[in-house]
């Protein structure tokens, strides 16, 4: 069964202060990895989108990385803005796009 | 970015009533739409991959008499929660994708169903 697995359900930071936040996964056939951000009462806001192990992409604060087994969002300097629920999806090949999320991080950055 | 917007944004009903939420899908064609549900502090569930043209595929557990999908057209899928109880209280969440190899899904800004 596909399953989505992040870590760790919270996390709170001083502005500044580095981190990385963890999406463990199995899935039979990646298709694709996503990382979301998601704000209170609001959808889901795409981020980046891994295709295969040892790729990397980076945006503003943000650098997501995947291997087999697990997938990183290195967050740099923090600040309050990028307080927000940070969502881990796989997407299987056979999965007609299908998304199974994780549970998600909830990041709070202090000034 | 593609758009995806869902209307209402908030709805409040009475036990017994039903709700029609839609989906659209602004500026492309989706044939396959995904709606999601989600409780507080919690992920999203996926409920049903919704196709246009045809029935809609509802995943383990989700009664599709309760929650009836209609996807018209390759820009509209809308969900109907039938009969709603308080329990069917969530926050739904609709996504669509342009196709092709990316695999990327956009989402809707979500609508947050309260049934008294």
């Amino acid at each position: 069964e596909d399953q989505v697995t992040q870590s760790p359900e919270a996390l709170r930071l001083q502005e500044g202060e580095s981190s990385s936040l963890n999406c463990s996964y199995t899935v039979s056939g990646l298709r694709g990895l996503f990382w979301y951000r998601q704000d209170p009462g609001k959808g889901p806001e795409f981020l980046f989108t891994l295709y295969s192990a040892g790729e990397e992409k980076e945006k503003e604060r943000l650098k997501a990385t995947l291997t087999k087994k697990e997938s990183f969002l290195h967050i740099t300097a923090p600040k309050p803005e990028d307080s927000a629920t940070y969502l881990c999806a796989v997407q299987a090949r056979s999965g007609y796009n299908k998304l199974i999320f994780g549970a998600g991080t909830r990041l709070a950055v202090h000034p | 970015g593609a758009v995806v917007s869902q209307h209402p944004s908030r709805v409040i009903c009475k036990s017994g009533t039903s709700v029609k939420i839609e989906c659209r899908s602004l500026d492309f064609q989706a044939t396959t739409m995904f709606w999601y549900r989600q409780f507080p502090k919690k992920s999203l569930m996926l409920m049903a991959t919704s196709n246009e043209g045809s029935k809609a595929t509802y995943e383990q557990g989700v009664e599709k008499d309760k929650f009836l999908i209609n996807h018209a057209s390759l820009t509209l899928s809308t969900l109907t929660v039938t009969s709603a109880h308080p329990e069917d209280s969530s926050f739904y969440i609709c996504s669509a994708g342009k196709g092709g190899n990316t695999g990327e899904l956009f989402f809707g800004e979500g609508s947050r169903l309260t049934v008294l």
